[in-house]
């Protein structure tokens, strides 16, 4: 079965450089959900899109900003990094806001 | 706001025995789902079990089933004849079922289980 799809999957930027990441839903989730995981911590909610219009919104920087695009996939774009922002970052997927997330397999991030 | 707890930071189990994973939660709330979310080495997030918090039936997924206590807030995953690809960090997580646009999950700080052979 299809998974969703992260990329890319490592990614090494400076301190003040700008990334992009980019998730790709299963086929037929309408709902994209973006998640950080620091080092030896738990998974913290940042954003969720629902039918392409921001529905929920987490302890996101306001550096962070993120969009869901008409074929579903999202992107999420950091900017003015700062080392603090070296983490795991997962995209999860479900069908419509009421299922259950399905995660990617994650796009490690790496601030030097 | 809702927080979920896993008092046991590590656990270990040896290779073909039963293991208890514990999980509490704080909610308001009359409706939700309670996840177990499996993380190996690989670092990806693998849904191992979910259950209704309107159904009184505990959920089973072959070798994994869990303990629903909702008066208790309580959500415990047994592992059943441990395998050592069961390795792993386990986390438990809350989404509401509430409505409006909470459907974010919360997660506990996680369970490092080991296997040994």
């Amino acid at each position: 079965a299809a998974g969703v799809i992260q990329s890319p999957r490592h990614l090494i930027k400076e301190k003040r450089e700008t990334a992009t990441l980019k998730c790709y839903p299963i086929p037929r989730h309408d709902t994209v959900y973006w998640y950080q995981q620091g080092p030896g911590q738990d998974p913290q909610f940042l954003i969720s899109f629902y039918e392409k219009m921001q529905s929920d919104k987490g302890s996101i920087p306001d550096r962070f900003s993120a969009q869901q695009f008409s074929d579903y996939h999202s992107e999420l774009n950091m900017s003015s990094l700062e080392l603090g922002d070296s983490a795991l970052y997962f995209c999860a997927s479900s069908l419509e806001t009421t299922e259950t997330q399905y995660f990617g397999p994650g796009t490690r991030l790496l601030v030097l | 706001a809702q927080t979920v707890t896993q008092s046991q930071p590590e656990m270990s189990v040896q290779e073909a025995e039963t293991v208890t994973l514990s999980c509490t939660y704080d909610t308001s709330e009359s409706d939700y789902y309670l996840f177990w979310y499996k993380q190996p080495p690989s670092r990806q997030m693998i849904l191992v079990i979910r259950q209704e918090a309107y159904k009184q039936q505990n959920a089973t997924e072959n070798r994994f089933s869990v303990n629903f206590q909702k008066a208790a807030k309580s959500f415990s995953l047994k592992i059943s004849d441990s395998q050592l690809g069961d390795a792993a960090m386990y986390f438990c997580a809350y989404r509401s079922e509430s409505g409006g646009s909470n459907y974010k999950l919360t997660f506990g700080k996680g369970t490092l289980l080991t296997v040994n052979p």
